[in-house]
């Protein structure tokens, strides 16, 4: 059956460091996938898209890559601060579906 | 725009009554998507709409459970009748033709 993996346990780094969050899959032939972030009490906010023809993209402080060969995309945030702090989600969408499947999240704390 | 608006924010009702989850997804998207999340199972796809018309509610997990959407600016999750396992966060998202989803802050739904 299709999963989609990421890191169950919190993730503690410290202030400036980079964060970098995994998402892994299988059974699966997604066209896209995304990440959103999710803070305590709210619905999760899109931050970045990455098609299966693309091997990375940025946004500011933060980066995906998408390996399709290897199943898995990486997140990162560099220069990380403690507002960084919140669970991240990624999703796959596949090309013959209007479905967005998510991963259960990884929590990522930043510490001053 | 005041983006996905649901409501109630919060509910807590006893197992065998009906609950209803109210949505308005942001004007112009022609996509409405109900997810569940549980610490268990992460975010999961209930049923998602285009145009009013439902598409895909293989995620539906029982006849308990049903979606109705009578025009572009509505949708409502009832579950009748409820019971403790239902207790969950409920999210309404949508989008337009792109695939980034707008998600509202969800109904905190417990069932005792």
């Amino acid at each position: 059956s299709q999963k989609i993996e990421q890191n169950s346990e919190a993730l503690n780094i410290q202030e400036g460091k980079t964060a970098t969050l995994t998402c892994n899959y299988t059974n699966y032939s997604p066209a896209y996938l995304q990440w959103y972030r999710q803070d305590p009490g709210r619905g999760p906010v899109f931050l970045l898209l990455i098609r299966e023809n693309e091997k990375e993209k940025r946004k500011e402080r933060l980066k995906v890559t998408f390996d399709t060969t290897l199943k898995q995309s990486l997140f990162h945030i560099t220069a990380s601060q403690p507002a960084d702090s919140a669970t991240y989600l990624c999703a796959l969408g596949a090309g013959n579906t209007d479905k967005l499947i998510f991963g259960t999240g990884t929590r990522l704390q930043v510490f001053p | 725009d005041a983006g996905v608006i649901q409501s109630p924010r919060h509910e807590v009702t006893e197992m065998g009554q009906e609950v209803t989850l109210r949505c308005k997804p942001i004007s112009g998207h022609d996509y409405l998507f109900w997810y569940r999340q549980t610490m268990m199972r992460g975010l999961e796809l209930l049923i998602y709409f285009n145009n009013n018309v439902p598409i895909d509610d293989s995620g539906m997990p029982e006849d308990r459970f049903s979606a109705k959407m009578p025009n572009a600016s509505f949708s409502t999750l009832k579950i009748q009748p409820s019971e403790p396992r239902d207790s969950a966060v409920y999210f309404c998202a949508s989008r337009t033709g792109g695939s980034k989803l707008f998600f509202g802050s969800g109904t905190q739904l417990s069932v005792l």
